[in-house]
């Protein structure tokens, strides 16, 4: 089993619908990344997050620590969002990544 | 500055060929790693430097040998590759290790031939 579960690995959407990706994780962390990797490859850091809620712009990223749970909400999605969106975390200090599989999100116009 | 920059974005190369990638900073960031990305999988994380010393190596083959002449400059030299060495090489910094987000590059789409 992955120590980083995302949820779903493939969203379609229609433009403006509200979405969410899910992330879970079953190690002790010191951070979670939320990430975005466009189809040229270049990756874009969205949010860091050790507690509580975090928003840029239609972006909200939440995590609860008790649960090892993490999630990124979309509002209002726009055909541009399409992209694939990594869930990351740190253990420790160690400083190395340990990342998700990614979710393909598709929003169609 | 804000970015990291990598070049080249693209690199065919044969497998008895010398070749390296670059990967630069300027945003005081005293950590830079390089990932391995295959298609349609997360990177995987080849090696960590933590102010110009190397303090990850994730057993990666000695065909790939890392560099850090200085604090906002890291290489990958590459030799004897084999093609399935071929894929995306990230780089990435950090303020400091582990504890702070982290700024990717767009990466070096490699092809080895």
């Amino acid at each position: 089993k992955n120590e980083v579960e995302q949820s779903p690995q493939n969203l379609t959407a229609q433009e403006g619908e509200f979405i969410t990706i899910n992330c879970s994780y079953s190690v002790g962390i010191s951070a979670l990344h939320w990430l975005q990797q466009h189809p040229g490859g270049g990756i874009v850091s969205l949010f860091m997050l050790s507690s509580g809620k975090k928003k840029h712009g239609r972006l909200i990223a939440t995590i609860n620590i008790q649960e090892k749970h993490s999630s990124l909400h979309i509002t209002a999605s726009h055909p541009r969002d399409s992209a694939v969106y990594i869930c990351a975390v740190n253990r420790g200090s160690q400083g190395n990544l340990i990342f998700g599989k990614g979710t393909k999100l598709s929003v169609k116009p | 500055d804000t970015e990291v920059t990598q070049t080249p974005k693209h690199l065919v190369m044969g497998m008895t060929n010398k070749k390296s990638l670059k990967c630069e900073q300027h945003m005081g960031h005293r950590a830079m790693y390089w990932y391995k990305q295959k298609a349609k999988k997360p990177p995987e994380l080849m090696f960590v430097y933590s102010y110009e010393k190397l303090s990850i190596n994730e057993s990666v083959p000695s065909r790939f040998s890392p560099e850090c002449p200085n604090s906002s400059l890291l290489n990958l030299h590459l030799h004897a590759l084999q093609p399935e060495d071929s894929a995306l090489y990230l780089c990435a910094s950090s303020p400091s290790q582990g504890r702070d987000g982290y700024t990717f590059g767009s990466g070096t789409r490699l092809t080895v031939v």
